[in-house]
């Protein structure tokens, strides 16, 4: 069984342009949530999605960031204008059926998107 | 004060002996918490989940969690070098945030051959 994906696994812009991430979840996963590490912080919760419903976007840090889900498959996490503060690993986790049991939600990463704003 | 609290190491332990990882939590209603294995460059890997008080064994980890004390800790029996990799303890905080997961700084681990 695949993995979580992401793409691209890196990614170099200048202050201003916007970056479009991709995440695939593991098939059948109806959660799927974004996070970020930024240097030397430990990873923050971004926002979550059911499906795809956004669940929880506390952790969304301003409107410059858009979260989508369309279809409840892949997601994209969109940066615009980007900002040097934005610079990152900006991981993406799938897990299965989080909302019918509270305690089983075991989240899945993917292997990041490293995020640098020049 | 920070959510999720651990030491950040390095912890240095020799091979065979027993790594004994930490974590503190603020939020008392937190309901599960995990430990993921970091290697450098990679993506957290699951390695336990624990969310009842007391132990929970597999494998080489052993997981406790003390709710009363706001603690869980990770036990690492017999390490080996491949056990080498930043430690992130993981808690979800009240029901109605289920999906998000509050890390830790990170425990990095080195096993000294």
């Amino acid at each position: 069984e695949a993995g979580v994906t992401q793409f691209p696994s890196h990614s170099v812009i200048e202050k201003g342009q916007t970056v479009t991430l991709r995440c695939d979840p593991i098939s059948g996963h109806d959660n799927l949530y974004w996070y970020r590490r930024v240097m030397g912080k430990e990873i923050k919760f971004l926002l979550h999605f059911v499906k795809e419903s956004k669940q929880d976007e506390s952790g969304m840090p301003n409107n410059r960031f858009l979260a989508e889900r369309t279809g409840g498959t892949y997601s994209t996490l969109k940066v615009q204008p980007a900002e040097l503060e934005d610079s990152g690993v900006y991981f993406c986790a799938s897990s299965q059926d989080g909302f019918r049991d509270l305690f089983h939600n075991e989240q899945f990463f993917g292997p990041g998107t490293r995020l640098t704003v020049l | 004060q920070k959510e999720v609290e651990q030491n950040s190491g390095p912890l240095s332990v020799p091979e065979g002996a027993i790594a004994s990882l930490n974590c503190t939590y603020s939020d008392r209603g937190s309901q599960s918490f995990f430990w993921y294995r970091q290697y450098s460059g990679k993506s957290p890997e699951l390695i336990m989940f624990i969310y009842s008080n007391g132990d929970k064994e597999d494998g080489r980890f052993t997981a406790q969690l003390n709710k009363a004390s706001q603690y869980v800790s990770l036990l690492i029996r017999d390490s080996q070098p491949s056990d080498s990799a930043t430690y992130l303890c993981a808690v979800t905080a009240t029901t109605d945030s289920w999906g998000k997961l509050q890390f830790g700084a990170g425990t990095q681990v080195v096993v000294t051959p």
